[in-house]
């Protein structure tokens, strides 16, 4: 079975152009991760789904960033305009969250993509 | 404080040594996440717990609730175990990440 795929695995753009990144999760995971990741540094959570809501965008900079998760399955990633201190990799990971009267229980393994680095000129 | 620590943040070892990297917490969880990123590399999972212990060829994962600490062991170390080490508890439906050991085995 294919694993969390991303694209594009790298993009180069000159500032204020805009990007976007795609990610598909594993088949049957409800949860989908947007990560951020500076060099030497670890993830930063920028955007969580619960299938197709936004549960946790706390992180997001929403002057500029902005996702999807169209049908609760694939998700897109969006900057614009983009700066240069966006240069980074962004990561996608996936994972399934089980439910039990209603309640969600713990994350569950997390899958992650290969991510995409972007880079800012 | 952070909510997720871990030791060392950096660990230098020869090849055969045992290895055990600490992650301690201070936040209720459901679970306690151990991951890999090799240098340049994706985030692999490797160990996911909630009690007990858990064993993945030479890795082995421990988690005591009680004293809010696991451990992540490595039997047999070897140059490809080379990377970052990292530790996420699960607490409220979030992920709280440690920043990471950066382990280097060398030959």
């Amino acid at each position: 079975e294919a694993g969390v795929v991303q694209s594009p695995r790298y993009k180069i753009i000159e500032k204020k152009q805009p990007v976007a990144f795609w990610c598909n999760p594993i088949s049957g995971h409800n949860t989908l991760y947007w990560y951020l990741q500076n060099l030497g540094q670890g993830p930063e959570l920028l955007i969580r789904y619960e299938n197709e809501e936004a549960v946790d965008d706390s992180q997001l900079p929403k002057d500029r960033f902005s996702a999807e998760r169209l049908k609760g399955v694939d998700s897109t990633l969006k900057i614009q305009p983009a700066e240069l201190g966006d240069s980074a990799v962004y990561l996608c990971a996936s994972s399934f969250r089980a439910w039990r009267g209603g309640e969600p229980l713990n994350t569950g393994e997390l899958f992650f993509g290969e991510g995409s680095r972007l880079t800012v000129l | 404080k952070n909510e997720v620590e871990q030791s060392p943040q950096n660990l230098t070892a020869q090849e055969g040594e045992f290895i055990t990297i600490n992650c301690s917490y201070s936040v209720g969880i459901s679970a306690l996440h151990w991951l890999q990123q090799h240098p340049g590399g994706g985030i692999v999972s490797l160990f996911m717990l909630s009690s007990g212990k858990k064993k993945h060829g030479r890795l082995i994962a421990t988690i005591n609730i009680q004293e809010k600490h696991s451990s992540l062991h490595i039997t047999a170390s070897h140059p490809r175990d080379s990377a970052v080490y990292i530790c996420a508890a699960d607490s409220n439906y979030q992920l709280i990440w440690g920043a990471g050991t950066k382990l280097i085995i060398k030959p």
